[in-house]
């Protein structure tokens, strides 16, 4: 299966800690995606980055990608409840084709 | 950013029966939707790509026979779930890729969640 993973699956933190999400693929990509899903509800785009960028941040997102290790991470600083919801990161793997991760499940307590 | 929409949101059939889903891009033109599924507590899978005017293409291991897809405007695309069992029961989201300037964005409809009983 090409679909890439995420750690930690489920992540419990307190407001206003950081929350940090890994995601490792297996193919080359033209850029990868993180989106957000509050339980039962469609998807939100978060933030993009190409395959010839390192790091890009977007509010309280920051986003780094390591092509040569196939990873990338998603920073969420400062969270809120809010913030509760499940995270995917997706990678555009050609012909307008995403993969999904297997998700991180994030529980913000306030 | 680009609005896509389903309908309906939640469909209950019976064991045997078709049910159809729409995906609709609001304010842009799609040639190409995608459909994905969703497991509870799984991931997206990608089904198809849709591509108006033509077939649809299935990724490995999904049967186009049982869905089916049609992509008759640059607005609308359907699957039809035909003669479903409760293994289908799933969340069915569509996607469609902006075609302005943020053209690598994928915007996902709320999804369509169908339990068969």
């Amino acid at each position: 299966s090409q679909q890439g993973e995420e750690d930690p699956q489920a992540l419990s933190i307190q407001e206003g800690e950081n929350a940090t999400m890994n995601c490792s693929y297996k193919t080359s990509i033209n850029n990868l995606q993180w989106y957000r899903q509050n339980s039962g509800r469609g998807l939100v785009h978060l933030i993009l980055i190409r395959s010839n960028e390192r790091e890009k941040h977007s509010g309280r997102l920051r986003v780094t990608l390591d092509t040569s290790k196939k990873s990338s991470s998603l920073l969420i600083t400062a969270s809120r409840a809010a913030d509760t919801a499940s995270y995917f990161c997706a990678t555009d793997v050609g012909f307008q084709k995403l993969v999904f991760g297997t998700g991180t499940r994030l529980l913000v307590s306030p | 950013g680009a609005v896509v929409s389903q309908h309906p949101s939640w469909v209950i059939c019976k064991s045997g029966t078709s049910v159809k889903i729409e995906c609709r891009s609001l304010d842009f033109q799609a040639t190409t939707m995608f459909w994905y599924r969703q497991f509870p507590k799984q991931s997206l899978m990608l089904m198809a790509t849709s591509n108006e005017g033509s077939k649809a293409t299935y990724e490995q291991g999904v049967e186009k026979d049982k869905f089916l897809i049609n992509h008759a405007s640059l607005t609308l695309s359907t699957l039809t779930v035909t003669s479903a069992h409760p293994e289908d029961s799933s969340f069915y989201i569509c996607s469609a890729r902006d075609p302005g300037p943020m053209a690598d964005t994928q915007y996902f409809g709320p999804g369509t969640r169908l339990t068969v009983l």
